[in-house]
């Protein structure tokens, strides 16, 4: 069975400061993975994928991600984080691109 | 605007009752999913459906269900509404591989 672990529920950080987010997967072969990010109110947007390829992956809004199959890790990062970053992110792991799991998320509080 | 729309955006009822929510996929998309967000149990998927067919199914009780129709929106049906089924419930719209685009959600409570 597929499962994600997002061990920060929450996370606070200083604006310009550097973010990293954890996520760990439990999957049997090479999985689709997800960051998705929840604004107040809103649905969950795409921040970046990984099917295969570079481990690296560029998303949007400054985002990237490292995919590292010996740690089971898919870490979410931001080299400077602006107010507007502050929401919460969602870490999601699959088969393929449906069916879906998602982990409990972590929230992001930026301070000024 | 994600292209992905969800109606209602709230909804209040009683317990017992049964509800409709609506949902109409980004224009190509041929897959829809249904998503239950709630407090206790955070995401969870409940069902798929692809071009009318059922994909996939989920944590759904068999107080829920769902369709899709010719023109690809989607529906999901609760009936005999309990407290606990009080979340947002969240549509989502996929192509191959290019992961969910997600609507903004209707958020259902029962009274």
């Amino acid at each position: 069975a597929q499962s994600v672990t997002q061990p920060d529920i929450h996370i606070t950080v200083s604006e310009g400061a550097s973010l990293e987010l954890r996520c760990n997967y439990s999957y049997g072969a090479t999985p689709y993975l997800f960051w998705y990010v929840q604004s107040p109110g809103q649905g969950l947007q795409l921040l970046l994928k990984y099917f295969s390829g570079d481990t690296l992956v560029q998303g949007i809004k400054g985002f990237e991600a490292e995919f590292k199959r010996s740690q089971s890790s898919f870490n979410l990062r931001k080299p400077s984080v602006h107010w507007s970053d502050a929401a919460e992110y969602f870490c999601a792991v699959g088969p393929n691109d449906y069916k879906l799991s998602f982990g409990a998320g972590t929230t992001v509080t930026v301070r000024a | 605007d994600s292209g992905v729309t969800q109606t209602p955006k709230h909804l209040i009822t009683a317990t017992g009752q049964r509800v409709t929510l609506r949902c109409s996929p980004r224009s190509g998309d041929l897959s829809v999913y249904w998503y239950q967000q709630s407090l206790d149990q955070g995401l969870q998927f409940l069902i798929h459906y692809y071009n009318g067919e059922e994909r996939a199914k989920g944590n759904i009780l068999e107080r829920f269900s769902a369709q899709q129709f010719p023109d690809l929106h989607s529906e999901l049906n609760l009936s005999s509404l309990e407290l606990g089924d009080s979340a947002l419930y969240f549509c989502a719209s996929s192509q191959a591989e290019g992961g969910y685009t997600f609507g903004s959600g209707t958020r259902l409570t029962v009274v």
